[in-house]
């Protein structure tokens, strides 16, 4: 049963361009989470998607953010404009469930590495 | 709001010490716990948790226990192996309707040298 994958694992792009990081989550799970790690700080929560919907993304920068998890296909990151501030490490996670349940085990990917020049 | 804040890194230790990572927690309400590992060039994986006050979480020779009236989740592990050497992130979901949202530590990096 093959893990959490995201790709690419590294993106480098200019300031101004878009990146987009994509997420599949594992066989079964429908609920994914993005987090994000500034350097020397902790991964911080950015949005919660189930299929099709947006759950929660009270942690995502109000511009040139948003995220997606369609019908088909993987749950996708996108940056548009990118900044040096956004440079970081993206994870992505998935769980077969979702909400307030203290047995619900969040499976993370092993993450992308953005860097803006 | 709720906060998590872990020993700076990075440890160093010899194969077979005693393992000791501080991780202690500010929080509204009655948070779960846990402690995630990451090794090198991948993602991260749930190493132990514990969902309520007093609660012991344990795997692979590792130990955290809940202690609320400290507000401390501390991981211990009693001999240290070289194949150890990884990140180690403390964590806490609030358990409230934002149950989901994972708030880690800094993390800490443990090297173990043979």
């Amino acid at each position: 049963n093959a893990g959490v994958m995201q790709n690419p694992r590294h993106l480098v792009r200019r300031r101004g361009q878009e990146a987009r990081l994509r997420c599949s989550p594992m066989k079964g799970h429908s609920h994914v989470y993005w987090y994000r790690q500034l350097p020397e700080e902790g991964l911080k929560f950015m949005v919660y998607l189930q299929k099709e919907n947006i759950i929660d993304e009270s942690g995502m920068p109000k511009e040139r953010f948003s995220a997606e998890f369609p019908k088909e296909g993987p749950s996708i990151l996108r940056i548009q404009q990118v900044v040096r501030g956004d440079s970081a490490a993206y994870f992505c996670a998935s769980s077969p469930r979702g909400s307030a349940s203290r047995n619900n085990e969040q499976f993370f990917g092993p993450g992308t590495r953005l860097t803006v020049l | 709001g709720d906060s998590v804040t872990q020993m700076e890194g990075p440890v160093t230790l010899s194969e077979e010490a005693f393992l000791t990572i501080n991780c202690t927690y500010t929080a509204t309400g009655y948070p779960s716990l846990f402690w995630y590992v990451q090794y090198p060039g991948e993602g991260l994986q749930l190493l132990l948790k514990a969902t309520k006050a007093d609660d012991k979480g344990s795997n692979k020779g590792f130990e955290a226990t809940y202690r609320k009236e400290t507000t401390s989740f501390h991981l211990e592990k009693g001999s240290v192996q070289v194949s150890d050497s990884a990140v180690y992130f403390c964590a806490l979901s609030d358990g409230g309707y934002s149950g989901y949202a994972l708030n880690f530590g800094k993390g800490t990096s443990l090297l173990v040298t043979p």
